[in-house]
């Protein structure tokens, strides 16, 4: 099976920059989603199709795809970016959508 | 605006069938997207269950396919979960989502849209 491996945690200071990775086997040649969810709420679409935002995503958030990691990046982090982030992609070879196990972001 | 709503009951006992609809408002069904499941056991991570096009055509995760029946039902303006043989490892918060991957780029997996999520435990 696919698999999409991410850190479980990254700390950032507020107005600095964040980036969480998302590795996985040739993932560069395959899209790139992220999704945003706060604790008791339903994730968020963030970043779709590598480096896209969807309407009313800030443009502090964006994200780029190459070999075998995608990365998402926070630019000027506010308190309210504290979430868990989780990349997803799909995989042709076994016919999955794979999403990795979550990255907790935390703004101190 | 576009809102999904999940239903169905909230305890279901072990091997006997969880079965969920989400209700679709503000957007036909019937637009050009595919419609998803996913679901998130307390504490864990994402796991995608399926999706659905209007006409009926599915994508079905690997570890699930032989226990899941994704349906649709346009006229309703809603699609459906059916999952068979749970156990209490089935036991997480159920949403359904709009995935507007294969419209996009040829493949599933691009949840823009999603409910606010329903509860299932399996226990007897």
């Amino acid at each position: 099976s696919y698999e999409l491996t991410q850190p479980p945690s990254v700390s950032v200071s507020p107005g600095q920059t964040a980036s969480i990775t998302c590795s996985g086997h040739k993932l560069g040649d395959k899209y790139a989603c992220w999704y945003q969810q706060k604790p008791g709420q339903s994730p968020v679409m963030v970043i779709y199709q590598d480096t896209k935002r969807p309407s009313g995503i800030p443009e502090r958030f964006s994200g780029s795809n190459s070999g075998n990691t995608a990365t998402l990046t926070i630019s000027g982090t506010q308190a309210m970016d504290e979430a868990e982030y989780y990349c997803q992609a799909w995989d042709s070879s076994t016919a999955d959508v794979v999403f990795g196990g979550g990255t907790k972001l935390t703004v101190l | 605006q576009v809102q999904l709503q999940e239903s169905g009951p909230g305890l279901v006992k072990p091997s006997e069938t969880l079965s969920l609809t989400c209700s679709v408002s503000g957007y036909s069904i019937s637009s050009g997207f595919y419609w998803g499941w996913i679901r998130q056991p307390p504490g864990k991570g994402l796991e995608w269950i399926g999706s659905i096009y209007e006409s009926g055509s599915t994508y079905y995760s690997p570890s699930l396919k032989s226990r899941v029946t994704i349906s649709v039902d346009a006229s309703e303006n809603e699609f459906s979960l059916r999952l068979r043989s749970v156990t209490a490892a089935d036991t997480a918060v159920y949403y359904c989502a709009r995935d507007v991957g294969v419209a996009n780029w040829g493949s599933p997996g691009a949840f823009d849209i999603w409910g606010q999520g329903t509860i299932v435990t399996v226990s007897s």
